[in-house]
């Protein structure tokens, strides 16, 4: 447990409406990661952060954006939710050199 | 993209039981994580593997690195109701040190029969 937490734990949201999720770490690990977890697709990677305003993409980073202007901070936004981005969301952090990662509790996103 | 391909996807047993669950990929991984999911929470991390051959033990789960480093196995032995949840296996490759990056199965749903 690397002090992860993640806002909001739920939400419930309509097609075409702009979404923000939070995640928070208090371990000062330098990166961090959101993932989204599908019945039959276990967890996919979406961005990853290895730094202050340093990010890049993963395999399903289509329709989503991050943003990292702290070390404890990292954003997901969906500019424009749709049906097919509800999903559990993840986010993970790594200290550097290490392997391991470790989860927040996760956020239940239902675009509608 | 590259994958895992993790097996049984799902697990019926009775408590007391052994459990034997494997990952494995296509090419060659330098790690193998593997995590437990209960049921609306985020993965925990169970066993990390970092050597070719390797066996880790933690309480009654033991995970091995396979010697071809293309796998991985999980068994938990002697079952018991908490034992319940979903387990995921992850690698990394050489490429992927440098950004910490993982590599998911699918993951293996047990469910144990008190």
């Amino acid at each position: 447990d690397a002090g992860i937490t993640q806002s909001p734990r739920h939400k419930v949201t309509e097609t075409g409406t702009p979404v923000t999720l939070r995640c928070h770490q208090t371990e000062n690990h330098r990166y961090m990661y959101w993932y989204r977890q599908d019945p039959g697709h276990g967890l996919r990677l979406i961005h990853y952060s290895y730094g202050v305003k340093d990010t890049d993409k993963g395999e399903v980073s289509d329709g989503y954006s991050v943003s990292r202007s702290k070390t404890e901070d990292f954003l997901l936004t969906l500019e424009s939710a749709t049906s097919s981005q509800t999903s559990v969301y993840f986010c993970a952090t790594a200290t550097l050199g290490v392997t391991e990662q470790y989860f927040g509790p996760g956020t239940r996103l239902t675009v509608t | 993209g590259q994958q895992l391909n993790q097996s049984p996807q799902s697990m019926f047993i009775q408590e007391g039981e052994d459990v034997s669950m494997n990952c494995t990929s296509s090419s060659i991984f330098n790690t193998w994580l593997w995590y437990k999911q209960d049921p609306g929470e985020g993965p925990v991390l169970l066993i990390a593997l970092y050597k070719a051959g390797e066996l880790t033990s933690n309480g009654r789960l033991t995970a091995q690195f396979g010697i071809t480093r293309k796998d991985s196995f999980l068994n938990i032995s002697a079952s018991i109701p908490s034992d319940v949840g979903i387990y995921f296996c992850a690698g990394q490759n050489s490429g992927s040190s440098n950004t910490g990056k993982l590599i998911f199965g699918q993951g293996t749903t047990l469910q144990v029969k008190p």
